[in-house]
């Protein structure tokens, strides 16, 4: 199976901070990368899939990036309401496999 | 608007059986991929077992592979879980999603609706 590593685990942020979320391959998944955002006791919401298409009804201020083995997810002005734990998610292969997640908490 | 509904958790002994059920509505039923996606607790995501719409085509995890049996009732619009041989490691909430796309193997699905999930404890 891919092995989807992200990085950091987690990280302490502002409300108005620029942060980015960065999701690593084991290989080339082409593109085939997803994001979910999660909130404690709520199921996982999708943010962005293949990449860079954000999904339906997410603002704006989230964007992915990368190709090959390397993304990146970034929120470009944080707001409180995006404080939780973000999920990248590989769909190269029939084996989908998620990252670790990324916990973003208040600073 | 899409609703998923899981049902069927509960407390079983190490060794024992769970069916678990996610009932769909909202959207054509039979044209879409149905996935069991598990979180264990204070841990990561898991997809565990996947369905194409006409149910023709199955995937597994290698940790569920030949204890777990997915399937789907297009007369009842839902889909099964069948959980055997259980151990405290499948202890976890069991989340039903929809994909995007009806395929297992076609590279690029993701899961554009979720379940509130179903909580299952294996333990004596």
């Amino acid at each position: 199976d891919i092995q989807m590593t992200q990085s950091p685990s987690s990280l302490a942020a502002s409300v108005g901070d620029r942060v980015s979320i960065t999701c690593r391959a084991s290989q080339s998944i082409s593109g085939y990368l997803n994001w979910y955002q999660q909130k404690p006791g709520k199921a996982p919401r999708l943010l962005i899939y293949i990449t860079s298409s954000l999904q339906s009804g997410v603002p704006s201020r989230f964007s992915g990036s990368g190709s090959g083995t390397d993304f990146t997810l970034t929120i470009s002005s944080l707001q409180p309401e995006d404080f939780a734990t973000y999920y990248c998610q590989q769909t190269y292969t029939s084996s989908w496999t998620f990252g670790q997640g990324t916990k973003v908490e208040i600073k | 608007e899409v609703q998923l509904l899981e049902s069927g958790g509960g407390l079983v002994q190490p060794g024992g059986s769970l069916r678990l059920s996610c009932a769909a509505s909202g959207f054509m039923f039979s044209s879409y991929v149905m996935s069991w996606v598990r979180q264990a607790p204070g841990k990561g995501l898991e997809c565990v077992s996947s369905i194409t719409g006409n149910g023709g085509n199955t995937h597994y995890a290698d940790s569920v592979k030949g204890r777990f049996t997915i399937s789907r009732d297009h007369s009842r619009n839902t889909v099964t879980l069948q959980m055997n041989s259980l151990t405290a490691e499948d202890t976890a909430v069991y989340f039903c999603a929809k994909g995007i796309l009806n395929s297992v193997i076609v590279a690029g699905n993701y899961f554009d609706d979720w379940g509130q999930g179903t909580l299952v404890t294996v333990s004596s």
